[in-house]
Order: C-alpha cells, then sequence, then structure tokens
C-alpha cells in the first residue's frame, strides 16, 4: 500500500525567507504526484503536479524517484503563502484508488 | 461553470443512526470520489464512482456505500455511525482520463 509523509507539522518562516516543506512516498509502482493547499476558510485546491513542471505562485516541487520525495519549494516567502499544504499521491492512471494524502503541514509566514 | 457543492454543511447524529450526504460535481466532470478526514489528519479516501459505478476503494467498511447518478450528483451513505466517523466528509470530482480532483466545501459530522 502506498503511503505519503509529511515530517513537519508546523513550519513557521519569516517573510522573504526561503520556504521547502517536505514530502516522502513510498510506493512500487510510478507515481503521479500533488500538491494540494487550503487557506483559511476555503477549500482544498490543487496548487501543482509534478507531471505539468509546472511553477504556481512561484513554488515548485521536483519528483525525485530515487529519494522518493516531492518537496515543494518557494524561493522567497509571502504572508499570502500561509496556509495548510498536503502532498498527495495516485497510484495508478485515472484514480481509482483515490488520492492518498499525508496529514499536512500548516505553513505559517510572519511579517 | 459551477464548482464542487456538499450538502449539507453540518450535520449532528446520534451513535447508530444513519446518514446520507450530497454531492453535487462540477460540470462536465464524470467521476467523483468521497473522502474522510479527521482532525488533525489528512483526507482519506473512502470511494470514487465513475458512470454511476463503484471503481475504486480505500479501506472503508461495508456500511460505507455510496450512489451516483445520471447527472453525475453522487450519495454516500453511512449506517450504523460509530463516534470515530465524526470527521469532515469531502466530495471530489474529476474527468476520468484526468486526475486532477476539484474539492467541495465539506460536510462537518459529529456523531455523538
Amino acid at each position: 500500500a502506498q503511503r505519503v509523509t509529511q515530517p513537519e507539522k508546523l513550519l513557521s518562516v519569516f517573510k522573504g525567507a526561503p520556504v521547502e516543506l517536505k514530502c516522502n512516498y513510498s510506493y512500487s509502482g510510478s507515481p503521479e504526484l500533488f500538491w494540494y493547499v487550503q487557506y483559511s476558510r476555503q477549500r482544498l485546491q490543487l496548487l501543482l503536479r509534478h507531471i505539468s513542471r509546472e511553477s504556481i505562485k512561484g513554488f515548485t516541487a521536483d519528483l525525485n524517484k530515487g529519494e522518493t520525495s516531492f518537496h515543494l519549494k518557494k524561493p522567497f516567502a509571502q504572508e499570502e503563502d500561509s496556509a495548510m499544504y498536503y502532498c498527495a499521491l495516485s497510484a495508478q492512471g485515472g484514480g481509482a484508488d483515490g488520492l492518498t494524502f499525508g496529514k499536512g503541514t500548516h505553513l505559517i509566514i510572519q511579517p | 461553470e459551477t464548482g464542487v457543492t456538499q450538502s449539507p454543511t453540518h450535520l449532528i447524529k446520534t451513535r447508530g443512526q444513519q446518514v446520507t450526504l450530497r454531492c453535487s460535481s462540477q460540470s462536465g466532470h464524470n467521476t467523483v470520489s468521497w473522502y474522510q478526514q479527521a482532525l488533525g489528519q489528512g483526507p482519506q479516501f473512502i470511494f470514487q464512482y465513475y458512470r454511476e459505478e463503484e471503481n475504486g476503494r480505500g479501506n472503508f467498511p461495508p456500511r460505507f456505500s455510496g450512489l451516483q447518478f445520471p447527472n453525475y450528483s453522487s450519495e454516500l451513505n453511512v449506517n450504523a455511525l460509530e463516534l470515530d466517523d465524526s470527521a469532515l466528509y469531502l466530495c471530489a470530482s474529476s474527468l476520468r482520463q484526468l486526475t486532477e480532483a476539484f474539492f467541495g466545501q465539506g460536510t462537518r459530522l459529529t456523531v455523538v
């Protein structure tokens, strides 16, 4: 069975500092990895997915199959980045097994 | 284009009762998934419906069941409620050939 681990429950950084939210996964096949974000009083929404290789709101994430990691990074944090971040894995094409989520990291950007 | 909507937003039930939660999928989406999110945890996959049939299920007992209707809206039914069923229930819709899921705002179920 697949698993997603987010080791940090809470991460607090100052505005303008670099941010890295860690995500490690275990899965024997080729997963599809995602980062979802939930801003205060809003619904869960997709931030980015590894296959698109995009930078969204300044965030990037690279899939490292050797280290089974998909860390989320941003060089300069902004106050509006404060939110709950979830790393998620899809185990097969079409998503019939659903998404496996980590427990989430609460990111707080201090002014 | 409308997003995913869930009803009700909050619900209180007694242990042993049954509950039905509802979800309207985003326009054009034919796949609906349900997740349970306990306090302090990430969402946990319950099951997925595609074209009115269940085509994927997580580690949940049979008392968790669902339906998908021809308009792709969906219901989650939970029988014989237990205290541990208290959680936020999320519905997500997507296109079958894509895995990007769009989530509703959730239904907060409290079992007392």
